[in-house]
């Protein structure tokens, strides 16, 4: 079956401009994961979601950046007021469901985002 | 959660077996260790999940000593396919799931 798709698969904005990064789970998983990478380092844990609600977002590194979920399927992510800090390949990742019993998360193939 | 060590980069040769090892002296009683696989412009995919002695699954080996300080992922003759980066992760099966990465090992495969 389908695995979970990215849009767009590259970004470039300009230093201060607004983003959405959108993110289609399988179909069926309840968590939603968001994990931002940069180069050389492994993936970086910024907000999880059980169903439509927010578990976690304590990887959210400042007020300029929101995701909502609001069906329980699809998933944005908002960058406000980017930076060229921001630089980064945003993964998206769901999984069967969150918590109890490990289940496996599956990525998608991310999007890389330029700020310049 | 626990710390995970593991080798920067390590070189191969195609047909090769290849032993990863991470170590995790902290690690605690209820933690399991997983091992994902990141090949370049991709996500990272799930390889292996254990908790002590061995798993072995179609792609991978994971032995885990009695101590569980240390395990390693072992991968029966490589193929250039992969390369890639290979990360040890070590956390509480029943947590909330969110994945804590280091830099992981940098495989190089060649012919």
């Amino acid at each position: 079956g389908a695995g979970v798709s990215q849009t767009p698969s590259n970004k470039v904005t300009e230093k201060g401009k607004y983003v959405e990064l959108r993110c289609d789970p399988i179909s069926g998983h309840t968590a939603l994961y968001w994990y931002r990478q940069s180069l050389g380092q492994g993936p970086e844990f910024l907000i999880y979601f059980q169903g439509t609600g927010a578990a976690d977002d304590s990887g959210l590194p400042n007020d300029r950046f929101f995701a909502v979920r609001p069906e329980g399927s699809v998933s944005t992510l908002k960058i406000q007021r980017t930076e060229r800090g921001d630089s980064a390949v945003y993964l998206c990742a769901s999984s069967l469901r969150g918590g109890g019993e490990y289940n496996e998360q599956f990525f998608g193939p991310g999007t890389r985002l330029t700020v310049l | 959660l626990a710390k995970t060590t593991q080798p920067i980069s390590m070189d191969s040769y195609e047909g090769q077996e290849v032993n990863i090892t991470c170590s995790h002296n902290n690690i605690a009683t209820n933690d399991y260790i997983t091992w994902y696989q990141q090949f370049p412009s991709q996500g990272p995919r799930f390889i292996i999940q254990g908790y002590k002695t061995k798993v072995t699954n179609e792609v991978a080996s994971l032995f885990i000593p009695a101590d569980r300080k240390s395990s390693t992922l072992s991968l029966p003759r490589v193929s250039l396919s992969d390369t890639a980066v290979y990360y040890c992760l070590v956390g509480d099966r029943g947590s909330q799931g969110n994945l804590i990465f280091g830099k992981g090992t940098k495989l190089s495969v060649k012919p």
